[in-house]
């Protein structure tokens, strides 16, 4: 099976960074992505990782280690909209690359 | 481009009531799509994996003959609610994959469902 951990709630304060941890246990391991989602709506894709290593995408970056079973994603510069839920999902090539959806983590931004 | 719609937005229905959730691939061609089911304050709960023209693979615990799932053409999916309760009330989202750089599920904007 797979396990798939993050954060239930983070606060931070406008115009600061704050970094959104995600690990997980899985076989077959084929790539991490991070989607944000608002509520009431669809999940939007914001990242993807298959190698170590740093991706940076303007404010949003994201690492992944894979001996580590770990990423994050870090949002810099925070904005008001950047408020909502932030999914990290593995993708398992063992299982017709599904995608398994960690618990989300609800962000909320602070004036 | 990859862009994914759902029908209806939302609805509401009296229980006992069967309700058709259709879901597009508005400008490709997927050969899989992927029906979620997402609970207030919780994640996105895969209920079952569609492909074109064939069965489709249900997650463990999702009753099949409850959510009928038809892949009519690759750019169509169908979730049919049967007899549906008040505890089926859901969002319920599809996604679709199209072969590319990441081969990424891209979301439909979800399905309110009510259940009376």
């Amino acid at each position: 099976g797979q396990n798939i951990d993050q954060p239930t709630e983070m606060t931070a304060t406008e115009g600061a960074i704050v970094q959104i941890n995600c690990t997980y246990q899985t076989s077959g391991f084929n790539g991490l992505f991070w989607y944000q989602q608002h509520a009431g709506e669809a999940p939007t894709f914001l990242s993807y990782n298959v190698l170590d290593g740093l991706e940076e995408k303007g404010r949003f970056s994201s690492f992944l280690s894979r001996s580590k079973g770990y990423s994050y994603l870090l949002l810099k510069e925070l904005q008001m909209k950047d408020s909502a839920s932030y999914l990290c999902a593995v993708r398992n090539n063992n299982a017709g690359n599904m995608l398994t959806f960690g618990g989300g983590t609800r962000l909320m931004v602070k004036p | 481009g990859a862009v994914v719609s759902q029908h209806p937005s939302r609805v509401i229905c009296k229980s006992g009531t069967s309700v058709k959730i259709e879901c597009r691939s508005l400008d490709f061609q997927a050969t899989t799509m992927f029906w979620y089911r997402q609970f207030p304050k919780q994640s996105l709960m895969l209920m079952a994996t569609s492909n074109e023209g064939s069965k489709a693979t249900y997650e463990q615990g999702v009753e099949k003959d409850k959510f009928l799932i038809n892949h009519a053409s690759l750019t169509l999916s169908t979730l049919t609610v049967t007899s549906a309760h008040p505890e089926d009330s859901s969002f319920y989202i599809c996604s679709a994959t199209m072969v590319g750089l990441y081969n990424e599920q891209f979301f439909g904007p979800g399905t309110r469902l009510t259940v009376l």
